[in-house]
Parts: C-alpha cells; sequence; structure tokens
C-alpha cells in the first residue's frame, strides 16, 4: 500500500516548456487535489476532482490543466511554464470531500 | 473554502515548554482539520474538529474548538524535538475546497 505517490520528485524547466505531474493513488478514494506550497503562502488548491469523471477549479488555476485520466490517477500539466510557478506541489486524496487528506511526497519545480 | 488565519508565523521553543498555535476566521467554520509537517516533508492529517466545544487529546497533543466555531488552537505539553515542522489548519465549508492557513513553523531547541 504505497498511499499517494508522485512523479516526478524534482524538474527543472525554462520558461515556456511544458510538463506534466503524475499522481497516483492507491487507497480507492473518490477525491483528488492539486496544491502548491510556497514559502510563507501555506497551501494553496490548485484544482480538484470531487469524482472520477469531474474536476474544478480551486484558488490558483491559471497556468495549469488537470486529467482525472481514472479514479487512481490526477495528473496536472503546466503547458508553458513560468518562473512564478516555481514552487513545491503536492497531490492529495481523500475518501470524499470533508474526510482527512492524504498528501503525496511532493514535486520540487524550478522555472528558469 | 473559509478563510483562516494562524497565528503564530514562527514559534521558537526550549525542549520541554508548552506550544500553541491557533487558527482564527471572522466566519462561523464547518469543520478544521490540522496538519503536521515535518522540514522537507508532506503534510500529515493529524486530527479533524467538528462539533461546537470540541476538544480532542492525541498523547501530548491538545486541540480545541471553539464554542463559536469560529477559532481552534492546537497545545503541545512539554515539547520535543521530534514535534520540530510546520502545523497547518485548513477549514473547508462542507466542500472539497479545504482552505488552509498558513501555518506556524515550530522550531525546539534542544
Amino acid at each position: 500500500n504505497a498511499g499517494v505517490t508522485q512523479t516526478p520528485k524534482f524538474q527543472v524547466l525554462k520558461t515556456g516548456q511544458s510538463m506534466t505531474l503524475q499522481c497516483a493513488q492507491d487507497m480507492n478514494h473518490n477525491s483528488m487535489y492539486w496544491y502548491r506550497q510556497d514559502p510563507g503562502m501555506g497551501l494553496r488548491l490548485i484544482y480538484y476532482s470531487a469524482s472520477e469523471g469531474t474536476t474544478d477549479k480551486g484558488e490558483v488555476p491559471n497556468g495549469y490543466n488537470v486529467s482525472r485520466l481514472n479514479k487512481r490517477e490526477f495528473s496536472l500539466r503546466l503547458e508553458s511554464a513560468a518562473p512564478s510557478q516555481t514552487s513545491v506541489y503536492f497531490c492529495a486524496s481523500s475518501y470524499r470531500g470533508f474526510y482527512e487528506q492524504y498528501f503525496g511526497p511532493g514535486t520540487r519545480l524550478t522555472v528558469t | 473554502g473559509q478563510q483562516v488565519m494562524q497565528i503564530p508565523q514562527y514559534q521558537h521553543v526550549q525542549e520541554g515548554e508548552d506550544f500553541t498555535t491557533y487558527c482564527n476566521s471572522s466566519t462561523t467554520l464547518s469543520n478544521i482539520q490540522w496538519y503536521k509537517q515535518r522540514p522537507g516533508g508532506h503534510p500529515v492529517f493529524l486530527i479533524q474538529l467538528v462539533k461546537s466545544g470540541e476538544v480532542k487529546k492525541q498523547k501530548r497533543l491538545t486541540f480545541q474548538f471553539g464554542e463559536a466555531k469560529k477559532n481552534s488552537s492546537l497545545h503541545i505539553t512539554a515539547t520535543q524535538t521530534t514535534d520540530v515542522g510546520t502545523y497547518f489548519c485548513g477549514s473547508g465549508a462542507g466542500s472539497y475546497q479545504l482552505t488552509f492557513g498558513k501555518g506556524t513553523k515550530l522550531s525546539v531547541i534542544p
């Protein structure tokens, strides 16, 4: 039982490049989330998926897209990376909304 | 989500001293969740409070939800070096959008 896994762990991009962050959970959770964490800013929700087949914007969705590929997998795509997207990205899952969230180990992304 | 303010932003304590972090809102909160993030790690769920005036304990940690459901606190008795990390509160409006406070970073001086 791996919980929530994320790939890659680290990534360096140049401005304008694109990439997809992968997230998978093996807890049969319905809901999945993408957060970014910046120093002094706490955790901010980018997008979430309440259940398979649905996605919704969070607090800071601009510059990102998501895909809920199936119940296990939820990916985050940066189409044209910008230095302002330098951050640590966490994926999380929960049985459903209002339940505790389980976080992955994070992806540390630097955009130069 | 519901806006929550967390104080203090930083706290340095001597090992063995107590520590408290507070989570405040101007509106009534549906629930409060508390998470701990060790340096370089990911947030780990500690507890959820839902009822007005609720108090829960986990060993040296005591969690409280205010009577008006507008504030919450996490108190650690006799801190240890293993308590080092950032403590976050988060609240949702019974929805999926959990809004987190900015966290309190705890340093413990041995």
